[in-house]
């Protein structure tokens, strides 16, 4: 199994400021995909994120950013302009094309945002 | 919108009990999965699907078993609930990847409590 590393059980943000989550994987494939999911109170998990591993560029969509390292194997998660709606859990996610399309998932990290 | 639908948000079911979950999916996704997410542990994958009537083992298949009969619909069975098995359980659904259009789809989870 790939293992998936959020180093960070809790974090907290003041409302407009910048925030960064982490995570780390663990894998000998040159060809995956990463996701960051977000699980509001509702349970309802979203996707928040994608990465293809073979694009250099990194992902963003509106306030949300990563930054994928691959050689580190490192993909972060940046929140700019924090909002009361982004409290959550997070999770990042690994899929790979020689995994049977499993997605194997980190232990979450809990977002508080400070009004 | 994608759709994945689980029967039940809450289900209460004594110890010895044989329990069904139910998930069913409306994109005609070829893959599903069933997660178990427990604090501190993530998501853990119990067992998922590639095709009807195919299966493969999670990480943690022990006490449970599935069954897809149909492409749409993927079952959990507890062949005899346990109070260990008190926990959230995660249905999702992707479609095999197709360059950059990958993403599991989930449902809104069935909060199971054995007693």
């Amino acid at each position: 199994a790939q293992t998936v590393t959020q180093s960070q059980p809790e974090m907290s943000v003041q409302e407009a400021e910048t925030v960064t989550l982490s995570c780390t994987y663990d894998t000998s494939e040159s060809d995956y995909y990463l996701f960051w999911y977000k699980q509001p109170p509702s349970r309802q998990m979203i996707l928040v994120i994608r990465q293809e591993a073979y694009k250099q560029q990194n992902a963003t969509e509106n306030r949300f950013s990563v930054n994928f390292q691959k050689a580190a194997k490192s993909f972060s998660l940046k929140i700019s302009d924090s909002q009361l709606g982004d409290a959550a859990m997070y999770f990042c996610a690994y899929e790979g094309g020689n995994t049977g399309n499993q997605f194997y998932f980190g232990t979450g990290t809990s977002l508080t945002v400070i009004p | 919108d994608v759709k994945v639908t689980q029967s039940s948000r809450y289900l209460v079911k004594r110890t010895g009990e044989k329990v069904f979950l139910e998930c069913v999916q409306d994109m005609d996704h070829e893959n599903m999965f069933w997660y178990r997410q427990d604090p501190g542990l993530g998501l853990r994958l119990i067992y998922f699907s590639y095709d009807v009537k195919m299966k493969e083992k999670g990480d943690i298949p022990e006490g449970y078993s599935v069954s897809r009969e149909k492409k749409e619909r993927f079952s959990l069975i507890l062949e005899s609930a346990s109070t260990n098995q008190t926990s959230m359980y995660l249905c999702a659904s992707s479609r095999l990847p197709q360059g950059s259009n990958t993403e599991a789809f989930f449902g809104q989870g069935t909060r199971l409590t054995v007693v």
